[in-house]
């Protein structure tokens, strides 16, 4: 069974700051998300990553895929207030999209 | 586009009572799943349906709960006897093909009493 573990669950920083998130998973994938979830609101998706040494960036955000090690990362720049949430990662089960496991999430507080 | 269309958005039932969560994939997408989040967790697999037809719903329980996606209409989510243990965040996502990067709505928060 396709487990999948993220750390740290809670991550408390200043804005300015570099971080990263780590998503860890148990069984061979083809293909991991990141979402992004704010509280009360539905999730938003961030990156796919879909093979060994994939790197994606979007503004402040890098994500990063090691199928080897069954690593993804998500590194934060310079963290801003925005960006406090909390982050999810997912891996598909079965080679096709239909059925995500989810860690359980990472939520951020990015403090003035 | 409207995007995943969900409803109620809130939802309350006392124990005994029947859910009915609703879900309108964007358009033209005819691939619906659903998910359920619990507080403080991820989202966990429920059901796979695509238009008239349960493809996988190896993550749904055994009682209670069924799922249908009719050929016109919204797919429906429908939890009969609910407990407090139902109480969760209730997300449908859609996606044009199977391989696609699922589009998720906005959910529907059910709170059993």
């Amino acid at each position: 069974e396709l487990k999948v573990e993220q750390n740290p669950l809670f991550l408390s920083m200043q804005e300015g700051k570099n971080y990263t998130i780590y998503c860890n998973y148990s069984t061979t994938s083809d293909r991991l998300y990141w979402y992004r979830q704010d509280p009360g609101k539905s999730l938003e998706s961030l990156f796919v990553l879909l093979s060994n040494g994939a790197v994606k960036q979007e503004g402040r955000l890098m994500a990063s895929l090691d199928t080897k090690a069954r690593l993804s990362t998500l590194h934060i720049t310079a963290a801003v207030h925005d960006l406090s949430a909390t982050y999810f990662c997912a891996v598909d089960a079965q080679g096709g999209s239909e059925k995500l496991v989810f860690g359980k999430g990472t939520k951020l507080t990015v403090n003035p | 586009n409207a995007g995943v269309m969900q409803n109620p958005r809130h939802l309350v039932r006392r124990r005994g009572q029947e859910a009915r969560l609703r879900c309108s994939p964007m358009k033209g997408h005819s691939h619906v799943y659903w998910y359920r989040q619990l507080p403080e967790e991820g989202l966990k697999f429920m059901v796979y349906l695509q238009k008239e037809n349960i493809i996988d719903e190896s993550g749904m329980p055994k009682e209670r709960f069924s799922a249908e996606f009719p050929k016109e209409g919204p797919s429906i989510l429908r939890i009969q006897q609910v407990v407090r243990g139902d109480s969760a965040a209730y997300f449908c996502a859609s996606s044009r093909d199977r391989a696609n990067v699922l589009t998720f709505g906005a959910g529907s928060r059910l709170t059993v009493l």
